[in-house]
């Protein structure tokens, strides 16, 4: 079976510092791994995703992320936080039975 | 091109009642994904059709709930006897195909209120 856990329901960041979103994984196989991100009422949209070949992946909107087999980790980063990135944030896994298991999501507010 | 839509995008029921929630995925896409997100179980799995295959029904959380793909196409998630537990967020995804890989992409939500 796979699962994601999201360390930190909540992140608060000053405009232009970094963010970091940690997502750690657990899987029997090797796993396929996606960021998305959530506005307000509004669905999921992908950030990114590794799908075993680059261990550093970028995504839309400057993020990116780096997958760490040894430390079971795909943490989600970027340089310097825009208000626009205020959301919610989920880490998803994607095991042989093509489902995608989610973390609790991370909530990122952006301080002016 | 269009993104997956559903109607509609906010739904109050009574207890008992049942609900139709639609979904109408990318066109060319041939496997359709059901989600549900509320505030105690977080995002969850439901219900997943692949072509004409038998779909996977393994996420539904009882028998009221029912899904049905016409053509290939158009999904209805169908929930009987609402109770005040199924008030949630009900999110529709279709991708390509049916890879691990494969980007699911999501439509806005219906969002259901069981009062």
């Amino acid at each position: 079976a796979q699962s994601v856990t999201q360390l930190g329901s909540h992140v608060s960041v000053s405009e232009g510092a970094l963010v970091l979103l940690r997502c750690n994984y657990s899987s029997s196989v090797p796993p396929y791994l996606f960021w998305y991100v959530q506005y307000p009422n509004q669905g999921l949209q992908l950030l990114l995703k590794y799908t075993s070949a680059a261990t550093l992946v970028k995504g839309i909107n400057g993020f990116e992320a780096e997958f760490k087999k040894s430390e079971t980790s795909f943490h989600l980063t970027k340089p310097s936080a825009h208000m626009s990135d205020a959301a919610e944030y989920f880490c998803a896994v994607s095991g042989p039975d093509y489902k995608l298991s989610f973390g609790a999501g991370t909530t990122v507010t952006v301080r002016a | 091109g269009a993104g997956v839509s559903q109607s509609p995008s906010n739904k109050v029921t009574e207890k008992g009642k049942d609900v139709e929630l639609r979904c109408d995925p990318i066109s060319g896409h041939t496997a359709l994904y059901w989600y549900r997100q509320s505030l105690g179980q977080g995002l969850e799995f439901l219900i997943y059709f692949q072509g004409n295959s038998a779909p996977d029904k393994s996420g539904l959380p009882s028998d009221r709930f029912s899904a049905e793909r016409t053509g290939g196409s158009v999904s209805t998630l169908t929930i009987q006897r609402t109770q005040q537990e199924d008030s949630a967020v009900y999110l529709c995804a279709s991708s390509v195909d049916r890879g691990k890989a494969d980007t699911q992409y999501f439509g806005p939500g219906t969002r259901l209120t069981v009062l």
